[in-house]
């Protein structure tokens, strides 16, 4: 299994606070990604990444903005949360390049109050 | 990407084979069928996936039919664990990149009844 964890698990924040998602793979892989999955939404691409500080924007990074500055972490930024950013945030891997294969972490809880 | 339909729910007793279908009918000759599932509260999880043979592995078997528009997931003993959102997804293969995002629709809401 491609490890990935996630922290924090769960978090409370206001409104206009500065937030720092944390995704952590074990497994060296190249390709990262971070989603956001709301009712009705699906699951949407907000970023994504394919190296050490190679990173691209998926379809919903209007507020967001990501760093890898090592093949391991993947960081996701809310630089000034919005009630709008209250979702459950996964982070993925590619599991297999060439194929659509991947992994995906156990989610964090995002409330923006 | 094609489009795919799923049927909103299913049941199925547990230890029978689940058979989920799913429709792709305008389904071009490079893009593959890919089934992931999301049990509640959990990340999505990868399942399987075919071009147009029929595919097994150590979760499920995968049957595509010959003029591929449309194909079905086995779970070939369904458990009480097995209950999940299940999504269908046509893709062409992934370059890694952003065209690699994954998008679910609402998939098939599968209950495993004890």
């Amino acid at each position: 299994d491609a490890g990935i964890t996630q922290s924090p698990r769960h978090k409370v924040t206001e409104t206009g606070t500065p937030v720092t998602l944390r995704c952590h793979q074990t497994e060296n892989h190249r390709y990262m990604y971070w989603y956001r999955q709301d009712p009705g939404h699906g699951l949407r691409l907000i970023h994504y990444s394919y190296g050490v500080k190679d990173t691209d924007k998926g379809e919903v990074s209007d507020g967001y903005s990501v760093s890898r500055s090592k093949t391991e972490d993947f960081l996701l930024t809310l630089e000034s949360a919005t009630s709008s950013q209250t979702s459950v945030y996964f982070c993925a891997t590619l599991v297999k390049a060439g194929t659509m294969e991947q992994y995906f972490g156990p989610g964090t809880r995002l409330t923006v109050t | 990407d094609a489009k795919t339909t799923q049927p909103p729910s299913m049941d199925c007793a547990e230890g029978r084979a689940a058979n989920l279908p799913c429709n792709h009918s305008t389904i071009s000759g490079n893009e593959y069928v890919y089934w992931y599932r999301q049990i509640h509260s959990q990340g999505p999880q990868y399942i399987i996936h075919g071009l147009k043979n029929n595919e097994t592995n150590e979760m499920a078997s995968l049957i595509i039919t010959e003029d591929r528009k449309s194909s079905t997931l086995i779970l070939p003993h369904a458990t009480l664990r097995d209950t999940a959102v299940y999504y269908c997804i046509v893709r062409v293969e992934g370059t890694g990149g952003g065209a690699d995002g994954l998008t679910f629709g609402k998939g098939t809401h599968l209950i495993i009844q004890p």
